[in-house]
């Protein structure tokens, strides 16, 4: 079975300064990841993907994330905070079974970043 | 393109009741997905459809029910509501059947339900 855990429930960064979210996953096949924002009052919006190819991934609005496997790591950066980047962000992995995957998302419990002026 | 729209978009509905919400797909999407996002929560997967049938579920009981129709609109039905059925409920559409099984999931905004 695979899973996420978001290691934060709450970071709070100042505008302009590195932010770190962190992610741990846990998968029985090669894992596809991902890394979704909500912004209060909205849908989901897909921020970057990992599916086995490159293993540093850059998405949009400047973040990017590197998976490490021996780590069981899915970490999203992003080198300076904005004020407009205050949302929930979830990791997310791909659920798969023995004959493939199944088109379901499996969520973290999600990660409330704040930024400071 | 025109992205997943969901309607409405707020909804408040007494314990018992029966609920109808409403998803259209991305255009060119033929799959579309429903989560509950409960308050604080992430997003827990409800059920699947692709090509008018269910196809995967999650850990919902029975009164949670759906429909896809021929224009992969979706409807999400939930009978007997009870109060912790509150929450946010999303639709996602994606593409199915081109060889990306990883196709991402293009959510809508959401229909938030309070259960009274």
């Amino acid at each position: 079975a695979q899973s996420v855990t978001q290691l934060d429930s709450h970071v709070s960064v100042s505008e302009g300064t590195p932010v770190l979210l962190r992610c741990n996953y846990s998968s029985s096949y090669s894992p596809s990841l991902f890394w979704y924002v909500q912004h209060p009052n909205k849908g989901l919006q897909l921020l970057l993907k990992y599916t086995s190819a490159a293993t540093l991934v850059k998405g949009i609005n400047g973040f990017e994330a590197e998976f490490k496997k021996s780590e069981t790591s899915f970490h999203l950066t992003k080198p300076s905070a904005h004020m407009s980047d205050a949302a929930e962000y979830f990791c997310v992995v791909s659920d798969y079974r023995s004959w493939g995957n199944t088109g379901k998302l499996i969520f973290g419990q999600g990660t409330t970043l704040q930024v400071k002026p | 393109e025109t992205g997943v729209t969901q309607s409405p978009t707020h909804l408040i509905k007494t314990r018992g009741q029966q609920v109808t919400l409403r998803c259209s797909s991305q255009s060119g999407h033929n799959t579309v997905s429903w989560y509950q996002q409960a308050l604080g929560q992430g997003p827990q997967f409800i059920f699947q459809y692709y090509r008018e049938e269910e196809n995967g579920r999650g850990n919902f009981p029975p009164r949670f029910s759906g429909l896809q129709f021929p224009n992969y609109s979706s409807e999400l039905n939930v009978n007997a509501l009870e109060l912790d059925d509150s929450a946010l409920y999303l639709c996602a559409s994606s593409l199915t059947g081109t060889g990306e099984m990883d196709s991402p999931l293009h959510f809508g905004n959401g229909t938030r339900l309070t259960v009274t």
